[in-house]
């Protein structure tokens, strides 16, 4: 079974600075796709970046980009000039591409931007 | 564009009482999802239905909970009896298409439903 793990449960960056999140995942299929989503507090959980397991090149969404390692079956986050805003639980997640197409969360990281 | 609208947001019931959560998804969305998110924890998947079909509820405590989704559009949740672990928020979420092997179905979340359950 697919599992995905998050073992950063808070993390803090000053205003301005990067910080990375970790997420691992474990799976025995070759093409899926991997996913971080944003939950502000009190607010709906939005859709962060996609990486779809078959394409080397890392995604990108402005100051939000991706590190895939598929040997390493990694997937980390690197937010560039956090902001306030950044402030949310954010959730790793797997998508296998075959069965019932199921989406696997990780337990998230708390991430606070300290000003 | 209205997103996924959840009502009640916050609920508080006694342990074996009932209660009934409601979803109406982004107009046109065929696939609509229902997560338990417990605290500390990722939202789990509890039931999937595509149009007003059900794909996966392998997950769902079927002694318990039930769904429904008439005429493909809103769905409703319903715990009975509600048990002290059924304290969550739940999470609805659809799609404009279904996930498939080359389309990877975003997800829209509504903002939850939090339940207490005392």
């Amino acid at each position: 079974a697919q599992t995905v793990t998050q073992s950063q449960p808070e993390m803090s960056v000053q205003e301005a600075e990067t910080v990375t999140l970790s997420c691992t995942y474990d799976t025995s299929e070759s093409d899926y796709y991997l996913f971080w989503y944003k939950q502000p507090p009190s607010r709906q959980m939005i859709l962060v970046i996609r990486q779809e397991a078959y394409k080397q090149q890392n995604a990108t969404e402005n100051r939000f980009s991706v590190n895939f390692q598929k040997a390493a079956k990694s997937f980390s986050l690197k937010i560039s000039d956090s902001q306030l805003g950044d402030a949310a639980m954010y959730f790793c997640a797997y998508r296998a591409t075959s069965g019932t197409y199921k989406y696997i969360f990780g337990t998230g990281t708390r991430l606070k931007v300290l000003a | 564009e209205a997103g996924v609208a959840q009502s009640p947001r916050y609920k508080i019931i006694e342990k074996r009482q009932s209660v009934a959560f409601w979803c109406n998804p982004i107009s046109g969305h065929a696939t609509l999802y229902w997560y338990q998110q417990i605290l500390g924890q990722g939202p789990k998947l509890l039931i999937q239905f595509q149009n007003n079909g059900v794909v996966d509820d392998s997950q769902l405590p079927k002694d318990r909970f039930s769904a429904e989704r008439l005429k493909g559009v809103d769905s409703t949740l319903k715990i009975q009896p509600a048990k002290l672990e059924d304290s969550a928020v739940y999470l609805c979420a659809s799609s404009l298409v279904p996930p498939g092997r080359a389309i990877t179905g975003e997800l829209f979340f509504g903002e939850g439903s939090r339940l207490t359950v005392l």
